[in-house]
């Protein structure tokens, strides 16, 4: 079975810090996509950033970027110039042909004025 | 544009009692999908459907029933609601269900007493 794992459970940062949450995932697929999701308090589910398994170029969104690492199953966000609204919970997520949309566990995220 | 509509957004519900939960998508989206969220658990995959007249279950289907009987819309039954069904229940879809990002609905606090 395919798994995500967040090891954070909580996390905080000053405001306008970087911070980096961490994702791991076990999978045999070579052909895969991964993505972070924010859902902030009104529980809404937001896409942060999506990579691609073939692409070795890291995606990055604005202050958000992530470390793919395929050989070692690593796919960490980083969030830069921390703001006061990335305050949130974050999803790491997989999915393939053969599994759909599986989700860690999630890392709460606060940002602290 | 809604995007993707849950309905209702909170409910208690008796032991024993029924409910269905209705998810409706405008994006003419293939995939839909219905997760569960429980504190430290991330979001379950309960069913999910690729396709008009299509279901099939997830990680956590035991005590749900779903029907997409149209493309745009994807049902969650509870026949026989337990306390252990007491979560947030997030609806779903997607393009596609290995390479576009999932939509996802504002959720739906069920409470079971």
């Amino acid at each position: 079975a395919q798994t995500v794992t967040q090891s954070q459970p909580e996390m905080s940062v000053q405001e306008a810090e970087t911070v980096t949450l961490s994702c791991t995932y076990d999978t045999s697929e070579n052909n895969y996509y991964l993505f972070w999701y924010k859902q902030p308090p009104s529980r809404q589910m937001i896409l942060v950033i999506r990579q691609e398994a073939y692409k070795q170029q890291n995606a990055t969104e604005n202050r958000f970027s992530v470390n793919f690492q395929k050989a070692a199953k690593s796919f960490s966000l980083k969030i830069s110039d921390s703001q006061l609204g990335d305050t949130a919970m974050y999803f790491c997520a997989f999915t393939s042909g053969t599994y759909k949309y599986i989700f860690g566990t999630g890392t709460r995220l606060k940002v602290l004025a | 544009n809604a995007g993707v509509t849950q309905t209702p957004k909170f409910r208690v519900l008796k032991t024993g009692q029924s409910m269905t939960l209705l998810c409706a998508q405008d994006m003419n989206h293939e995939y839909m999908y219905w997760y569960r969220q429980d504190p430290g658990m991330g979001l379950r995959l309960i069913h999910y459907s690729v396709g008009e007249g299509t279901t099939a279950k997830g990680e956590v289907p035991d005590g749900y029933n779903v029907s997409r009987l149209k493309k745009q819309n994807f049902l969650l039954g509870l026949e026989s609601a337990a306390p252990s069904q007491t979560s947030v229940y997030f609806c779903a879809s997607s393009y596609s269900g290995s390479d576009t990002e999932a939509f996802f609905g504002q959720g739906t606090r069920l409470t079971v007493v």
